[in-house]
């Protein structure tokens, strides 16, 4: 079946917009979790939702990133006032409960 | 603080020989799930194995083999045989309560294999 899919895979934006970066997890998954991967940074944790329960929001760097999941399933990872330290590739998982995660291709941000 | 050190930054093999990839972790909890991932130049990251704490079988699929001690807690990766196709980064991670969802990755260790 179709794995997990993000949109845009590039995006370059001016320092200062929004952005918005989209996943589309694995049909049945009921967890998603978004993570960010920077050359200095290495592969960071941001957020992860699991069912209906509040999302687990300890990995967000600043209250510039939201990230929402509509009818348990896509998920919207939103940064505001984007600055150049948000470039980065970003990357959604989902899984079934309890179970490993599976990875997109990511998304490529790059602020100007 | 670093959970999962990986301290081999970049190893580079000739075809056919042997490449292991060291883990260490670090957790005050007695349950823990470990994992290796993938990330070939493509990008995206592929799941190899998950191990949780209990169980220290050290496992074999195909040309992969896992070594799991948890009185040394390391999780090492070796390679047998290395290909070509097995050129890649390669991360170590972690998971542990409350935050099972979370994976506090490794650096990654970069592996080339020349023909």
């Amino acid at each position: 079946g179709a794995g997990v899919s993000q949109s845009p895979s590039n995006k370059v934006t001016e320092k200062g917009k929004d952005v918005e970066l989209r996943c589309d997890p694995i049909s049945g998954h009921t967890a998603l979790y978004w993570y960010r991967q920077s050359l200095g940074q290495g592969l960071e944790f941001l957020i992860y939702f699991q069912g209906n329960s509040a999302p687990d929001k300890s990995g967000l760097p600043s209250d510039r990133f939201s990230a929402e999941r509509t009818g348990g399933s896509v998920s919207t990872l939103t940064i505001q006032r984007t600055q150049q330290e948000d470039s980065a590739v970003y990357l959604c998982a989902s899984s079934l409960v309890d179970q490993p995660q599976h990875f997109g291709d990511g998304t490529r941000l790059s602020i100007l | 603080a670093q959970k999962v050190t990986q301290a081999q930054t970049e190893i580079s093999v000739v075809e056919k020989e042997d490449v292991t990839l060291d883990c260490v972790y670090e957790t005050r909890d007695t349950t823990y799930y470990l994992f290796w991932y993938k990330q070939p130049p493509s990008g995206e990251l592929v799941f190899l194995i998950r191990r949780n704490s209990f169980d220290e079988q050290n496992e074999i699929s195909g040309r992969y083999s896992w070594n799991f001690q948890k009185s040394t807690s390391s999780f090492n990766f070796t390679i047998t045989a290395s290909q070509v196709v097995d050129s890649a980064v390669y991360f170590c991670a972690l998971s542990e309560p409350p935050s099972w969802g979370k994976l506090q990755f490794g650096a990654g260790t970069q592996v080339v294999v020349t023909p």
